[in-house]
């Protein structure tokens, strides 16, 4: 069980335009969901802490604008890279929590790689 | 948030057993202590997550003495395939926000 899905695995895009990256809990429904940046050599940072039905929460230095994120389900958080940039192109994880009747974890998805040319 | 230090680095061989300390000095009395595995290119993978004495797994152990300020994943008989970066991280519950610190490199030699 808990099962994270992120789709696309991978994007290359041109700079100026936007990339959705979507983020599944496959097997239990998630109230909250957190996206993290990952660039080479270096740990995952937090961007953002999405719960179902309310705005997300973003870290400091984030751009709200810029990184838009929706969680219209408990299954389902969306990532929108708008006017994506080549400083943008990194490694995005998304993971998710809410396994009902225990103290638990998150668990993350596999991580989609954007590259912006 | 309760801040980790672990090593940055540490080397091992194959078929040994491998501790990873780490120091949660501030760690409050709802926190729970989680490690994850990182490959590249992928997302964390959880390994184990205890609050106090010893958890057991299939695949580690997780030692937390009485003060809990620290705790040591124990990986046995380790192979190449557990090459990885690993991530001490404390946590309340499922809804709390995880800070990674730098982890621990790990790299298994034959």
């Amino acid at each position: 069980g808990a099962v994270v899905s992120q789709h696309p695995s991978w994007v290359i895009c041109k700079s100026g335009t936007s990339v959705k990256i979507e983020c599944r809990s496959l097997d239990f429904q998630a109230t909250t969901m957190f996206w993290y940046r990952q660039f080479p050599k270096q740990s995952l940072m937090l961007m953002a802490t999405s719960n179902e039905g309310s705005k997300a929460t973003y870290e400091q230095g984030v751009e709200k604008d810029k990184f838009l994120i929706n969680h219209a389900s408990l299954t389902l958080s969306t990532l929108t890279v708008t006017s994506a940039h080549p400083e943008d192109s990194s490694f995005y994880i998304c993971s998710a929590g809410g396994l009902a009747g225990l103290t638990d974890t998150q668990y993350f998805g596999p991580g989609t790689r954007l590259t912006v040319l | 948030l309760a801040k980790t230090t672990q090593p940055i680095s540490m080397d091992s061989y194959e078929g040994q057993e491998v501790n990873i300390t780490c120091s949660h000095n501030n760690i409050a009395t709802n926190d729970y202590i989680t490690w994850y595995q990182q490959f590249p290119s992928q997302g964390p993978r959880f390994i184990i997550q205890g609050y106090k004495t010893k958890v057991t797994n299939e695949v580690a152990s997780l030692f937390i003495p009485a003060d809990r300020k620290s705790s040591t994943l124990s990986l046995p008989r380790v192979s190449l395939s557990d090459t990885a970066v690993y991530y001490c991280l404390v946590v309340v519950g499922v809804g709390d926000k995880i800070i990674f610190g730098k982890g621990t490199r790990l790299h298994i030699l034959p």
